[in-house]
C-alpha cells in the first residue's frame, strides 16, 4: 500500500495551460504539504494544510491554488503556466511535531512538471 | 524564521569508509525537531534520522548517526561503512515550534554524495 500517492508523476504541457496534481495519503495523518523542488534540486515549501485547514501559504502566486476537501486529500491547481513553473512537485504528510511523534514528513514520488 | 545551511555541494566517499556531511542551523525557538533526509536518483525522498533539540544523546539509526552540538548549531550527519547504494543527495531540514514553523519543514540545498568503489 503506498503511503502517500500523487499523480500523475509526469506533466508535460505548454505555456498558458491549466494543470492539476492530485495527493492522497493513507496514514491518518492531520497535516499535508505541497513542496517544490527547482532544478538545483532546492525543496521549498509552498502550502501545509491540517484538518483541512490552510496554515501556510509561503507567498506562492495565486495562479496555484490548493484544495483539501478532507484530510486525506489535497490537491494542487496551477493556472496559466508559465516556464519557471517546471518543476518537481512533491505532495507529504505528517503528524504535527513535538509530543511524542518526530513529525517527519512521508513524500509522494514526485510529479515532474514540464511547461513548454 | 528558521535557517539551514549546507556548504558542501558535493562530497566524495571510498566505499566502506565513514563520512560526515555537514548542517548548521539557525532559529529563534526554544525547540525544534532536526531531520536528515536521503534522495537518490529516482527521486524519492528517504527519511533517515531525527534529533529533538532536548534529547539528551545523538541520534543514531542503523549506520546513521547525528553528531549535534547544540551549541556550536550543528547537526552533522555520519554515515559508516559508505556503500555504493549510500550515493544521493542529502538534505537537512528543521521543524520549529512557533508561528506557524510547526506546520512545515525548512530545508537546506543538499549534498551530494558519491561512493567510489
Amino acid at each position: 500500500d503506498t503511503a502517500v500517492s500523487q499523480t500523475p508523476k509526469y506533466l508535460v504541457t505548454q505555456m498558458g495551460n491549466d494543470k492539476s496534481i492530485k495527493c492522497e495519503q493513507n496514514l491518518g495523518h492531520d497535516t499535508m504539504y505541497w513542496y517544490k523542488q527547482d532544478s538545483k534540486k532546492f525543496l521549498k515549501i509552498m502550502f501545509s494544510y491540517n484538518n483541512k485547514e490552510l496554515i501556510i501559504n509561503e507567498t506562492v502566486p495565486n495562479r496555484f491554488s490548493p484544495k483539501s476537501p478532507d484530510k486525506a486529500h489535497l490537491n494542487l491547481h496551477i493556472n496559466s503556466l508559465e516556464l519557471g513553473d517546471s518543476a518537481v512537485y512533491f505532495c507529504a504528510s505528517s503528524q504535527p511535531g513535538g509530543g511524542e511523534g518526530t513529525g517527519e514528513l512521508f513524500f509522494g514520488e514526485g510529479s515532474r512538471l514540464t511547461v513548454l | 524564521a528558521q535557517k539551514i545551511t549546507q556548504t558542501q555541494p558535493g562530497m566524495f566517499v571510498q566505499e566502506k569508509e565513514a563520512v560526515t556531511l555537514d548542517c548548521t542551523y539557525d532559529t529563534s525557538d526554544p525547540s525544534y525537531g532536526l531531520f536528515w533526509y536521503k534522495q537518490p536518483s529516482s527521486g524519492e525522498m528517504i527519511f533517515l534520522i531525527y534529533q529533538g533539540s532536548y534529547d539528551q544523546q545523538n541520534a543514531t539509526e542503523g549506520r546513521y548517526s547525528l553528531n549535534f552540538q547544540k551549541a556550536r548549531k550543528s547537526a552533522n550527519l555520519v554515515i559508516s561503512a559508505s556503500q555504493l547504494g549510500d550515493s544521493a543527495m542529502y538534505f537537512c531540514a528543521m521543524r520549529g515550534t512557533s508561528g506557524g514553523s510547526n506546520y512545515k519543514l525548512t530545508f537546506g540545498k543538499g549534498t551530494l554524495l558519491t561512493v567510489n568503489p
